[in-house]
């Protein structure tokens, strides 16, 4: 079975600063999709940023780029130019396309931004 | 404007009640799921249907029931076998083959006394 790790249960980091979160995963499969999602206050879930496991280059959306290491089974989330409004729980969830068809999601990261 | 409704956000039910969390979708998706949030847990499965009338049973399905009637509609029955039904409960959908993202809905707080 998949499973998704967060080892970090709570980062902090300095305004305009740069972040970076932790996440591994476990599979067998050669064809998922990996996800961040933010969880601020209110609760919502948004998505941050999606990697397709085929495609070698890391994506990227405006201040956020993952580091996607394939082999190493690791998705890590960087966070440039941090601003008070992403002090929220992160999550790193996997998709797989092999069968099971569902989201599993890792225990969070919860990202302070000071001022 | 399309999207996922969860209802209602808070709902407090006395132990030993059933209570049946709502979550309707207008993204045309074939699949839906169901999350349980506690706090240092992440989110935890509990059912998920990728097809009207099918449904499977998640990490943590025991004390839940599902239907999926409606492509529509995944509503969520706590029953009184769930030992600690206290949580917060994300209702998601997501086109099927994940190559978009899960769409959550706000989530509803249950709170059995």
């Amino acid at each position: 079975a998949q499973t998704v790790t967060q080892s970090q249960p709570e980062m902090s980091v300095q305004e305009a600063e740069t972040v970076t979160l932790s996440c591994t995963y476990d599979t067998s499969e050669s064809d998922y999709y990996l996800f961040w999602y933010k969880q601020p206050p209110s609760r919502q879930m948004i998505l941050v940023i999606r990697q397709e496991a085929y495609k070698q280059q890391n994506a990227t959306e405006n201040r956020f780029s993952v580091n996607f290491q394939k082999a190493a089974k690791s998705f890590s989330l960087k966070i440039s130019d941090s601003q008070l409004g992403d002090a929220a729980m992160y999550f790193c969830a996997y998709y797989s396309t092999s069968g099971t068809y569902k989201y599993i999601f890792g225990t969070g990261t919860r990202l302070k931004v000071l001022a | 404007d399309g999207g996922i409704t969860q209802s209602p956000k808070y709902l407090f039910r006395k132990e030993g009640q059933n209570v049946t969390l709502s979550c309707e979708q207008n993204l045309n998706h074939d699949a839906m799921y169901w999350y349980r949030q506690d706090p240092g847990q992440g989110l935890r499965l509990i059912y998920y249907s990728q097809i009207v009338n099918d449904f499977q049973k998640g990490d943590i399905a025991e004390g839940y029931s599902v239907s999926r009637e409606k492509k529509e509609s995944f509503p969520l029955t706590v029953t009184s076998a769930q030992k600690n039904p206290t949580a917060f409960y994300l209702c998601a959908s997501s086109s099927f083959g994940g190559d978009t993202e899960a769409f959550f809905g706000q989530g509803t707080r249950l709170t059995v006394v």
